[in-house]
């Protein structure tokens, strides 16, 4: 069973640029069975999809974030990235990450890190 | 952009039958899963693809999408069902992944 953990800083000053990795475990980032992805939640809100990565290094994003957002990863060290550029108090939020299944049918995500607070606070 | 409706809450007392809806045009054309989601906790997939449930999950949770409106229902509701539930589809046609604004479970 596929196991991943989020990491970076809990806390971002606005206009700066917030960096999570997520490390994943029990299986291996470049085995083409599944794509990677980020989610965040503010606090007492619902779910956002922020984007996602294949193993190839393909990026799909939540348009509304899109002009921000870079995914990135690292198969040496199975890892996976997400920087988010001029961040304001709006990007504080619990930050997930997931391994999602997605092919021309389905798309959805069955593993889910614990998640991460990041707060976007001077 | 594709848009789900949910409704904010829905209570049920313990032992019935809980139904959550979520809508969206011609949801029935889509692929629906859905996410329980308890205080403090990441979500996790309860059902995909419509009606399909992960390993471990209890059969008591099942699913159906038809039309405009999908459906998760929880039968013999026990306390521990007590979360707030996603539901969540892939917009093909923008290729972006769209959540629900969720729903409040409270067991009475």
């Amino acid at each position: 069973q596929v196991q991943l953990q989020e990491s970076g800083p809990g806390l971002v000053k606005p206009s700066q640029t917030l960096s999570l990795t997520c490390t994943v475990s029990g299986g291996s980032i470049s085995s083409g069975s599944y794509y990677w992805s980020w989610i965040r939640q503010p606090a007492g809100k619902g779910l956002e999809w922020i984007g996602r990565i294949y193993t190839s290094g393909s990026t799909n994003y939540n348009p509304s974030l899109k002009s921000r957002v870079t995914i990135s990863v690292d198969t040496s060290k199975n890892q996976f990235s997400l920087k988010l550029s001029s961040v304001t108090a709006a990007d504080t939020a619990v930050y997930y990450c997931a391994s999602m299944v997605h092919n021309y049918i389905l798309s959805y995500f069955d593993y889910w890190g614990q998640g991460t607070l990041v707060t976007v606070s001077s | 952009s594709y848009v789900l409706t949910q409704p904010p809450s829905v209570s049920v007392a313990p032992g019935q039958t809980a139904r959550i809806t979520c809508g969206g045009n011609n949801i029935g054309s889509k692929s629906v899963h859905w996410y329980q989601q308890k205080p403090g906790q990441a979500p996790v997939l309860v059902v995909y693809d419509d009606s399909d449930r992960p390993s471990g999950i209890p059969e008591r949770f099942s699913g159906s999408n038809s039309g405009n409106t999908a459906t998760l229902t929880i039968s013999r509701v026990e306390a521990g069902d007590e979360a707030d539930y996603y539901c969540q589809v892939w917009d093909s046609s923008s290729d972006r992944e769209v959540f629900g604004g969720g729903t409040k479970l409270t067991v009475l």
